[in-house]
């Protein structure tokens, strides 16, 4: 089974700043199979990136998605207050599908 | 595009429950339904998934044996049961949409806080 871990925990970051979160997978991840979602408090999680590199419909373009492997990032160009969630990366594999423990972001 | 579930409910342990998901706005058929739920201030627990074309089923090792999802075609509704339940199957349960062999969840059930307590 493949574990996804993520980091940093926690991140906080000023508006306009430029926020990088990891997700390393204890194998390698078919890609195209590497997914990102963000939950903001209280809500159902939204898909943000999936295939690793593409954004979903309404996914603002300050967001991006890449890597490969077992290494993948999720970057925010410029943060914006609203951007305030926690950000869960995903895969599949035989088993199943397996989340990260996700990375929160705060906003100064 | 909507994926409604049943209310909020308190069981005792050794009960089960039984949540609903109730999709509308699309071919229920062309997507399957995923079951994740998300413990108090937790993260994210992937639980089960059912092939709507063909009804089949697969549980994470975790919950197999106590987990069950089912669908009723004629009214686009699957449903999770979950049984013995403990203080630990406390947790908000969410259904999911994902594309046939996507991989990915596009869009989520509001969610269903399932308290269990004594």
């Amino acid at each position: 089974e493949i574990v996804l871990t993520q980091s940093p925990g926690t991140l906080c970051l000023s508006p306009g700043e430029r926020a990088t979160l990891s997700c390393r997978a204890s194998q390698s991840v078919d890609s195209s199979h590497l997914v990102w979602y963000q939950q903001k408090s209280g809500q159902a999680p939204r898909l943000l990136i999936y295939g690793a590199s593409s954004r979903a419909t309404g996914t603002p373009d300050r967001f991006s998605g890449s890597g490969s492997g077992t290494d993948f990032t999720l970057i925010i160009s410029r943060v914006e207050p609203e951007d305030l969630a926690v950000y869960y990366c995903q895969q599949h594999d035989l088993p199943g599908y397996m989340f990260g423990q996700g990375t929160k972001l705060e906003i100064k | 595009v909507q994926q409604v579930q049943s209310g909020a409910g308190v069981k005792k342990p050794g009960d089960s429950v039984k949540v609903s998901c109730k999709a509308s706005g699309y071919t229920f058929t062309d997507y399957n339904i995923q079951w994740v739920r998300q413990a108090p201030g937790q993260g994210l627990e992937w639980m089960g998934i059912i092939w709507p074309r063909s009804g089949n089923t697969k549980y994470a090792r975790k919950f197999q044996g106590r987990v069950s999802v089912t669908m009723d075609t004629s009214t686009s509704t699957v449903y999770m049961e979950l049984s013995s339940l403990r203080s630990e199957d406390t947790a908000v349960y969410y259904c999911a949409r994902e594309p046939l062999t996507s991989y990915y969840f596009d869009y989520w059930g509001q969610g269903t806080l399932v308290t269990v307590s004594s």
